[in-house]
């Protein structure tokens, strides 16, 4: 157990529509990742946020979108979701900003079922 | 095209066999971190190399940076069948410290 957690574990929807994954970092963590992963494409890093600003974005549609609230609890929101969104979606979280060095834990993922 | 090319991308041996598993780019990276994922779980970081040249192992595994920092590898040595998963090579770009890129992965089976 890695201490992050995400919610919820498993989410159908259908495409058009719009779904918020969850995250919880480590206690005392201050960075959260968001990262997709997909047999096509493997990992890819979406967005950093860092004591709740965004610090880094990667390739992050633009139909997404995220934000980390004062508790440092993050949520990723996607909308107009099609069929390729398709994917597990991961969380990590590290003590400090994205560095080289810096341990990012991961979450259990969201995997999310667009029909 | 991946910034990150991890070789093999499958690997079925047998239980004793050792095997090598290759991360390569053409950019420079400032760390090299592999990670084991296990099906419907994340990744769990194994080890991070920072150093050109540097070797560190972790138990029958062993992991290499290259002396320019473009390349890594992981060797595992009698390969047991708890050592199934995936396993990823990850860095920080020089470039772009900001973003982890992962490569796509090696899946290995070892079968007893």
């Amino acid at each position: 157990d890695s201490g992050v957690t995400q919610t919820p574990k498993h989410l159908i929807t259908a495409t058009g529509q719009r779904v918020t994954l969850r995250c919880s970092p480590r206690s005392g963590d201050l960075s959260v990742y968001w990262y997709q992963q997909s047999l096509d494409q493997g990992l890819q890093f979406l967005i950093q946020y860092y004591n709740g600003e965004e610090r880094a974005k990667g390739n992050i549609l633009e139909r997404f979108s995220a934000q980390q609230f004062p508790d440092l609890h993050s949520e990723l929101n996607l909308s107009s979701l099609e069929l390729g969104d398709s994917a597990l979606y991961f969380c990590a979280s590290s003590v400090r900003g994205g560095t080289s060095g810096n341990e990012q834990f991961f979450g259990p993922g969201t995997r999310l079922t667009v029909l | 095209t991946q910034l990150l090319e991890q070789s093999p991308q499958f690997l079925s041996i047998q239980e004793g066999e050792n095997l090598t598993v290759y991360c390569n780019s053409s950019s420079v990276f400032s760390s090299l971190q592999w990670y084991r994922q296990e099906p419907g779980e994340g990744p769990v970081l194994l080890v991070t190399v920072v150093t050109g040249g540097e070797v560190k192992k972790l138990k029958r595994l062993t992991f290499q940076f290259g002396d320019a920092r473009k390349d890594s590898s992981l060797h595992i040595t009698a390969a047991q069948p708890g050592d199934t998963g995936l396993y990823l090579c990850a860095g920080f770009r020089v470039a772009d410290t900001g973003k982890l890129i992962f490569g796509q992965g090696t899946t290995l089976q070892v079968k007893p």
